[in-house]
């Protein structure tokens, strides 16, 4: 069964305070790891799509990283505006569904 | 590209109604997907369709249903509504069979059972 866990559950950040944002996982075949970010009451914003160990995405103030057992997601000085719910799921080999994690709850302080 | 739209945003129902929800994919996007998202179960897989076909359904009972239109439009109806149906109700479309299996997300339907 693919399973996703994401930590931390939840973390405070000052503005220009830089972290990381861990998601584990395990699947028989991966066919994708894809990071979406929720803002609330809204649906997920796609963010990044990995396919394989070794890959890395950026995009602003995030960069993706996937390794064979877990993915980061680094924010790099982040700001208010970056405050949301950043959720990871995967796909497995032979299945067309997405798994998630429950999430990380980011906020980030001026 | 317009993006995924599903309407009703939101809707309120009492227990043992039934209802039906709608989802418009990205345009040329073949594949529909559904996830039930609740505070305490977090975003679940509910079924996905490609080419009008169920290719993949989770572990939800029967009274979930869904199928998917020659245009690619789906929707997914609820039967015999029970309190704990109340959930934002997500639909997510892909190029899958391209190369991309990115999904999509549309702005979900609220729905309250009462």
């Amino acid at each position: 069964e693919d399973q996703v866990t994401q930590s931390p559950e939840a973390l405070r950040l000052q503005e220009g305070e830089s972290s990381s944002l861990n998601c584990s996982y395990t699947v028989s075949g991966l066919r994708g790891l894809f990071w979406y970010r929720q803002d609330p009451g809204k649906g997920p914003e796609f963010l990044f799509t990995l396919y394989s160990a070794g890959e890395e995405k950026e995009k602003e103030r995030l960069k993706a990283t996937l390794t064979k057992k877990e993915s980061f997601l680094h924010i790099t000085a982040p700001k208010p505006e970056d405050s949301a719910t950043y959720l990871c799921s995967i796909s497995g080999a032979g299945s067309y569904q997405l798994t998630f994690g429950k999430g990380t709850k980011l906020s980030v302080i001026p | 590209k317009a993006g995924v739209t599903q309407t009703p945003r939101y809707l309120i129902k009492t227990r043992g109604q039934q209802v039906t929800l709608s989802c418009s994919p990205i345009s040329g996007h073949r594949s529909v997907s559904w996830y039930q998202q609740t505070p305490g179960q977090g975003l679940q897989f509910l079924f996905e369709y490609f080419s009008e076909t169920q290719r993949n359904k989770g572990n939800f009972p029967g009274r979930f249903s869904g199928r998917q239109f020659s245009n690619s439009r789906s929707e997914m109806n609820v039967s015999t509504l029970e309190l704990g149906d109340s959930a934002l109700y997500l639909c997510a479309s892909s190029a899958s069979g391209t190369g991309d299996e990115t999904q999509y997300f549309g702005p979900g339907t609220r729905l309250l059972v009462l």
